[in-house]
């Protein structure tokens, strides 16, 4: 069955550390997109990337990086820099346009300890 | 201004009601929309896009766009206890870049 695998399900970060989030789609969308979502809030676009090798910042990306070497894959690493990361992090595909939704993978939740 | 609003409720109705979700968008260029239903602790569900302006029906839900007024709405009629959820209204971003902006959700709350 075709979808988007996030992985790991839940993360623990220490204070100082690196951590990267992965994010798989075996659904042939060129599109990806990484979400944040706090309790209670909407959802905040970090990066997006429309094809591989290509991407751009969106709305919060400090303290955050990408790549997208591969069209199925778009791992998200939190850094050190992002002085607040405990939130819950959404991963989703879609088809290139404004007409399509998003198919969104499960999510983890990232908490520094 | 948010580009997307959305009244946090929580919306609370007895099983059996119909429950209605506004939002509002600021951009009047845009051309979809999309409903997500989110339940505690999980991502988001695309339930509903809506392109038109006036109604779209799938089964027990109806999306209703006013272009002119620039809202958008969903109804569930014969609420359950398991459409209990956030609903997230979705909107475009400018220029052709694909993303959506999302409202912050609507709490509903379906009493048995």
């Amino acid at each position: 069955d075709g979808g988007i695998t996030q992985s790991p399900k839940y993360l623990f970060r220490k204070e100082g550390q690196n951590v990267t989030l992965s994010c798989e789609q075996n659904l042939n969308h060129d599109a990806m997109y990484w979400y944040r979502q706090d309790p209670g809030q909407g959802l905040r676009l970090i990066y997006y990337s429309q094809i591989v090798n290509d991407f751009q910042k969106g709305d919060i990306a400090e303290g955050y990086s990408v790549s997208r070497e591969k069209k199925e894959s778009f791992p998200l690493t939190v850094t050190s820099a992002q002085k607040n990361p405990t939130a819950f992090y959404l991963c989703a595909s879609s088809i290139w346009g404004q007409d399509y939704g998003y198919t969104f993978g499960s999510g983890t939740r990232l908490t520094v300890v | 201004q948010k580009e997307v609003e959305q009244n946090s409720g929580p919306l609370s109705v007895p099983e059996g009601a119909i429950a209605s979700l506004n939002c509002t968008y600021s951009d009047r260029g845009s051309q979809s929309f999309f409903w997500y239903r989110q339940y505690s602790g999980k991502s988001p569900e695309l339930i509903m896009s809506i392109y038109s302006n006036g109604d779209k029906e799938d089964g027990r839900f109806t999306a209703q766009l006013n272009k002119a007024s620039q809202y958008v709405s969903l109804l569930i009629r014969d609420s359950q206890p398991s459409d209990s959820a956030t609903y997230l209204c979705a909107v475009p971003g400018s220029g052709n870049t694909g993303k959506l902006i999302f409202g912050q959700g609507t709490t509903l709350q379906v009493k048995p």
